[in-house]
């Protein structure tokens, strides 16, 4: 069965810590991994992974994919309260089929 | 730029009743997604269409969801009769180019009472 698998399922830090959100996937005919922010509304896109030891990067945020330990990294550095969020990790796969994780809950103390 | 948008924003109605979720994608998309989001299942595919087109429905619960796409502008997921269990929040997302991400409409918080 395709399956996203993420961890922590939740994590409280402070201001200022880094944090690493861990997602691992096993699917059919894998063809990207994509992470999304999602407060209180709509999921919003974070970062698209395709290749292998290709780190993505944005501010703050940077991400990871490895391809044949089939898993992602999502790494959040200096966080601030306005990090807290659900973290979702989700695989795109065998044509247009899409999978989610669970998510990671994280919550930033200020 | 107008995103996905998503009517109604919420929806309380008595169960046995129909209900109608709207959807209009981003405009030049080309494929949408019905998503159904609780805390204990968390985000569920239901269903996608690619160029008005429905590609893969596996993941509709049962035969009381529908959905249509009539054109490029337009979708809606029909429930009928609702159920207590369909309380979710609905979201509706639209995609340009393959290998390009979603982006996801606000969601429809739907309840049945």
């Amino acid at each position: 069965e395709d399956k996203v698998v993420q961890s922590p399922l939740s994590l409280v830090v402070h201001e200022g810590d880094t944090v690493t959100l861990n997602c691992s996937y096993e699917v059919t005919n894998f063809r990207s991994l994509l992470w999304y922010k999602q407060e209180k509304k709509a999921p919003t896109f974070l970062f698209m992974l395709t290749s292998s030891g290709i780190e993505k990067k944005s501010g703050r945020l940077s991400s990871i994919l490895d391809k044949k330990e089939l898993f992602s990294i999502l790494n959040i550095t200096a966080t601030q309260t306005g990090d807290s969020a659900v973290y979702l990790c989700a695989v795109l796969y065998y044509g247009q089929n899409f999978v989610f994780g669970p998510g990671t809950r994280l919550s930033v103390l200020p | 730029d107008a995103g996905v948008i998503q009517s109604p924003r919420h929806e309380v109605t008595e169960m046995g009743q129909e209900v109608t979720l709207r959807c209009k994608p981003i405009s030049g998309h080309n494929s949408l997604f019905w998503y159904r989001q609780t805390m204990m299942r968390g985000l569920e595919l239901l269903i996608y269409f690619n160029n008005n087109v429905p590609i893969d429905d596996s993941g509709m619960p049962e035969d009381r969801f529908s959905a249509k796409m009539p054109n490029a502008s337009f979708s809606t997921l029909k429930i009928q009769p609702s159920e207590p269990r369909d309380s979710a929040v609905y979201f509706c997302a639209s995609r340009g180019q393959d290998h390009q991400p979603q982006h996801f409409g606000d969601g429809t918080r739907l309840s049945i009472l």
